[in-house]
Order: structure tokens, then sequence, then C-alpha cells
């Protein structure tokens, strides 16, 4: 399968902004996906980079580079209910293919 | 919103039990994939349907198999249940066209099998 690369926990402040990456090796490139799971939940759908560059929704933005296989997914003005998994995803022709997960701490 | 349905949110089951696990989709979604999740390995694709009766096995399908009679209708087969099973699993379902955008998932079956 593909390799996926994304840090397992990340941590920081109510209030911050915070970069999680995420590294792929490009096989069948069919966009780059972020997900969001919490706790007990099914992930639910954040954001899709299929060109290079910034997407931005809202306090989440999304950035991919398909020469460098990277993303990296921006969360602003941190909240305490962003404290969940994020999940990194290649779609690879007609699937998706899932990194670990980075589990975010936000403290108050 | 495309709902895709599984049919328990928590099973337990003996070792050596035949389990089926159930998901619906009412959107009308061409493909529909199952995954299992577990701490520090993420989600792992186990099978994946293009169609009726259709099926392309994912990265994990030793001790699985599947079915899909109808479109809307896609079922996990556990043959032989074993402990390593234990697992949450998680249906998802999306179009055949060339955008992987939409891809939904269901709310997940946790499975202890004991």
């Amino acid at each position: 399968g593909q390799n996926i690369d994304q840090p397992t926990e990340m941590t920081a402040t109510e209030g911050a902004i915070v970069q999680i990456n995420c590294t792929y090796q490009t096989s069948g490139f069919n966009g780059l996906f972020w997900y969001q799971q919490h706790a007990g939940e099914a992930p639910t759908f954040l954001s899709y980079n299929v060109l290079d560059g910034l997407e931005e929704k809202g306090r989440f933005s999304s950035f991919l580079s398909r020469s460098k296989g990277y993303s990296y997914l921006l969360l602003k003005e941190l909240q305490m209910k962003d404290s969940a998994s994020y999940l990194c995803a290649e779609g690879v022709f007609q699937k998706l293919v899932f990194g670990t997960g980075t589990r975010l701490l936000v403290s108050p | 919103d495309v709902k895709v349905t599984q049919s328990s949110r928590y099973l337990v089951k003996r070792t050596g039990e035949k389990v089926f696990l159930e998901c619906v989709q009412d959107m009308d979604h061409e493909n529909m994939f199952w995954y299992r999740q577990d701490p520090g390995l993420g989600l792992r694709l186990i099978y994946f349907s293009y169609d009726v009766k259709m099926k392309e096995k994912g990265d994990i399908p030793e001790g699985y198999s599947v079915s899909r009679e109808k479109k809307e209708r896609f079922s996990l087969i556990l043959e032989s249940a074993s402990t390593n099973q234990t697992s949450m699993y998680l249906c998802a379902s999306n179009q055949a066209t060339g955008s992987l955008y939409g891809y939904t998932f269901g709310s997940g079956t946790r499975l202890t099998v004991v």
C-alpha cells in the first residue's frame, strides 16, 4: 500500500494556530483529503485538494504540493471542540488510502 | 445528504461464530468500501465494490468476505470470528465519477470477539 506519514500526536492551546503535516507517496493520485474524527465516532470530511495551493474554509485551511507529495491542515483560533484525530488520506484511483491519523489535544 | 447506515453500533460475538456486518446507503452510490480501524494502525481497507456482484480485495482481506447483491447494500462477513478481529468497522460509499469528493462514512460498528 501507499506510505502516508503524519505525526502521531500534537498539543496546542485554545486560540492558537496549529499545522498538521502529511506526506505521501503518490500512485494513481486522485486528490488529498483531510477528515476529522472525534473519539468513538465516524470520520467526517474536512477538506479536499486536487490542485496545488491553499484551500480555505473558515477556520480550517489545507495546502497541497503534488511535486513534493506534501499537504498540511491549518487550524486557526483553536477551540476545545477541535480536540480530535485528523486523518490525512490520499485518493488512489477510486478509493481512499489513510494515514494513521494525528491526535490533537487542545488545552485551555 | 447521503446517508450510510450500519446496522449495529456495538456487537459482541464468540470466537468461531459467523458474523455479518451490514451497510446500506441511500444515494445510489456505485462504490462501497469496508475498513477496519485500530489504534496506531489507522483505517485499513478490507474490501471494496464498484458495482453489484463485484468485489475487490483491499489491503487486509484475510479472514473476511463480502457480498453485494443489491446496489445499496454491502455486507462484510467474518466466516469464523477470531479475537484479532476485534475492531471498529467502518463502511463508506461514493459515486463512481472521477472525483472522490463525497466519500461518506457510516457511524461504525464496534465488534468485540470474545
